[in-house]
């Protein structure tokens, strides 16, 4: 079945460092995936995007890229602020009949950044 | 403002109990949905719902229950018979019946079994 992978944190950073949080994921067809993230005690906010293969979904100085050839969709922000502290998600949904009503979530990477 | 809401923020809850947990929308979307999560993992789906008085089965169903009476609310109750309720349970939803939005989701309930 459909599945995302995650990198497993925490991840630690200095703030303005350059940020990666890896994600793959096992799909058929080409599923949308998203980046979502999660401040303590909070709900999930959908961060950013992406419907079709080499689309880039961005938002807050973050970005992502579809690569169907990899099937990745890391995502990125080129310098970090302490306010980015927060737990990061990568979902995708699925294309087919059992699969597209619902999202398929990694684990979730942990990101702390220090000032 | 649009958005959703769930309440209670926290609920405790004695073994043997059923509860019930509160979420509401005033986005005007068709679809709804509760996933349950626990620490250090992905979110997983309960129930969800494309229209009024229909709801389906998710990965995780067994111990809970659910209702779609409005188009607005989505009531999740956790019965006794769910073995390891303890947990942040989140609600969502998105625009149509089709699921090819994005879901948007509330600020979650923690749910503590003592």
């Amino acid at each position: 079945g459909d599945s995302v992978t995650q990198m497993e944190g925490p991840v630690t950073l200095s703030e303005e460092a350059f940020l990666t949080i890896n994600c793959t994921y096992t799909a058929t067809g080409y599923p949308s995936l998203f980046w979502y993230v999660q401040y303590p005690g909070e709900g999930l906010q959908l961060l950013l995007k992406a419907t079709k293969a080499d689309d880039k979904g961005s938002n807050k100085g973050f970005e992502a890229t579809y690569r169907k050839e990899t099937t990745s969709f890391h995502l990125e922000k080129g310098s970090v602020q302490v306010s980015d502290s927060a737990v990061y998600f990568c979902a995708l949904r699925g294309v087919g009949i059992g699969s597209s009503y619902k999202l398929i979530f990694g684990s979730g990477t942990r990101l702390l950044v220090r000032p | 403002d649009g958005g959703i809401t769930q309440s209670p923020k926290y609920l405790f809850r004695k073994e043997g109990q059923n509860v019930t947990l509160s979420c509401e929308q005033n986005l005007n979307h068709d679809a709804m949905y509760w996933y349950r999560q626990d620490p250090g993992q992905g979110l997983r789906l309960i129930y969800y719902s494309q229209i009024v008085n229909d709801f389906q089965k998710g990965d995780i169903a067994e111990g809970y229950s659910v209702s779609r009476e409005k188009k607005e609310s989505f009531p999740l109750t956790v019965t006794s018979a769910q073995k390891n309720p303890t947990a942040f349970y989140l609600c969502a939803s998105s625009p149509t019946q089709g699921f090819t939005d994005t879901q948007y989701f509330g600020p979650g309930t923690r749910l503590t079994v003592l």
